[in-house]
Formats: C-alpha cells, structure tokens, sequence
C-alpha cells in the first residue's frame, strides 16, 4: 500500500484564486513529520512547510498553509493568491518514526501545479 | 541561509568513463543525503550520512560510490554507469535534532549517460 497518496496528477489554477493540492498518508506510528515541497522545471526541491504529528495547529509559511486532519490521515496544502511563479510540480513527503540525524522522507508521485493568468 | 550547492549543472559521460558529482552546505548539517529522480517521477534516497558516516545505503548498484569529506561536503563518484542512469540526482542536507528534520536540497545535476 501507498505510505503517501497524491490523487490529482495536475490542477489548474486561475492567478490570484487559492488552490488546494491534496495528500494522504498511511502510518501506524504516532510520531511522524509531514512536509511539502514544491519543484520548479528547474529541478529544485524547495521546501514549504512542515506539520509535526503532534503540532496541535495548522502550520502555516506565507502563502502556504497546511490543512492537517489527523483522523482522516490527510494533510492538504493550500496555496492563497496563487500566483504565476506557483507553477511547478507539488511533492507532499512523510517522515515515519521519531525525528532524529537520518530522516528517510517517503514522498507522493506529486501534483503538476499551472497557474493561468 | 538554507543553500545547498552541486556541481556540475549538467553532466554528460559515457558508460566507460569516471565522473565524480559534488554537494556543499554551510549549515552545519550533520545529516547529507544523495537522492536519484527519474523524470515525472517522485526522488528515490540512495546514500545517506550522518557525521560523516554512511549510516543509509538504500542496495544502490556499486557502480556508484559515495563519498564523505568532512561535514560540508559530499561527493558521488560514477564508474561503468548505464544509460538507465541517467537522471536528476540532487543532494540534500538536514539538521540532527528532533523539530529541525527539515531536508534542504540542492538544484542537482542533471546526469545524462550515451
């Protein structure tokens, strides 16, 4: 079974809307970290925002918030005000197990993000 | 400042040759990591270093050699590679406390391999 599950392959977004990218995870530890990180055609992973399993708050960077419902296993990024340079390949990632110096990420197969003017 | 480098941008190289990949972070990162992305596709770890010791090796092929300088640098030497290999490998560093786990990558090098 998938640990991270991206449903929407691409979305479309008009400029200046919010959108949201969804992602749901699958763990059976109680400590796990959540992250999102977005990829230009560039090719580099820039990080957005993280959600500790434990955080009892949504986190939030900016423009970018994560919708966490830890009961649904679901953590969804939202992006407000979208904008042009928003267009990229969205990657939501896993941590399983307690944080520590060697963290393995499990990451979704992404979300091909268009921003249109 | 969360920047990691890599070097060279590009890279092409023959299935004979030897070619090495090189990451460098100024953070005091005490965790680095090697990862392979084929394209549309999520990245794939492959080597990871914790106080400059090889603490992850994900059964990559030994055709491909991580390497550990000290605790800013990272290498990734190429020998004998297949066509199949080539691939964006980008390099990424992180923290060794719980709450700063974040993984900052670098731009990577885009491997292309005749």
């Amino acid at each position: 079974a998938q640990k991270i599950t991206q449903t929407q392959p691409g979305m479309f977004v008009q400029e200046k809307e919010a959108v949201t990218l969804d992602c749901t995870y699958d763990t059976s530890d109680p400590s796990y970290g959540l992250f999102w990180y977005k990829q230009p055609s560039s090719g580099e992973m820039i990080f957005l925002i993280y959600q500790g399993s434990y955080d009892q708050q949504n986190a939030t960077e900016g423009r970018y918030s994560l919708n966490f419902q830890k009961a649904r296993k679901s953590a969804n990024l939202v992006i407000s005000a979208s904008q042009l340079g928003d267009s990229a390949m969205y990657f939501c990632a896993m941590r399983e197990g307690e944080a520590g110096a060697t963290n393995k990420l499990i990451f979704g197969t992404g979300t091909l993000l268009a921003v249109q003017p | 400042d969360t920047e990691v480098t890599q070097t060279p941008k590009h890279l092409v190289m023959g299935m004979t040759n030897k070619k090495s990949l090189k990451c460098e972070q100024h953070m005091g990162h005490r965790a680095m990591y090697w990862y392979k992305q084929k394209a549309k596709k999520p990245p794939e770890l492959m080597f990871v270093y914790s106080y400059e010791k090889l603490s992850i090796n994900e059964s990559v092929p030994s055709r491909f050699s991580p390497e550990c300088p000290n605790s800013s640098l990272l290498n990734l030497h190429l020998h004998a590679l297949q066509p199949e290999d080539s691939a964006l490998y980008l390099c990424a560093s992180s923290q060794d406390v719980p709450l700063l786990e974040t993984q900052y990558f670098g731009p990577g090098t885009r491997l292309l391999v005749l």
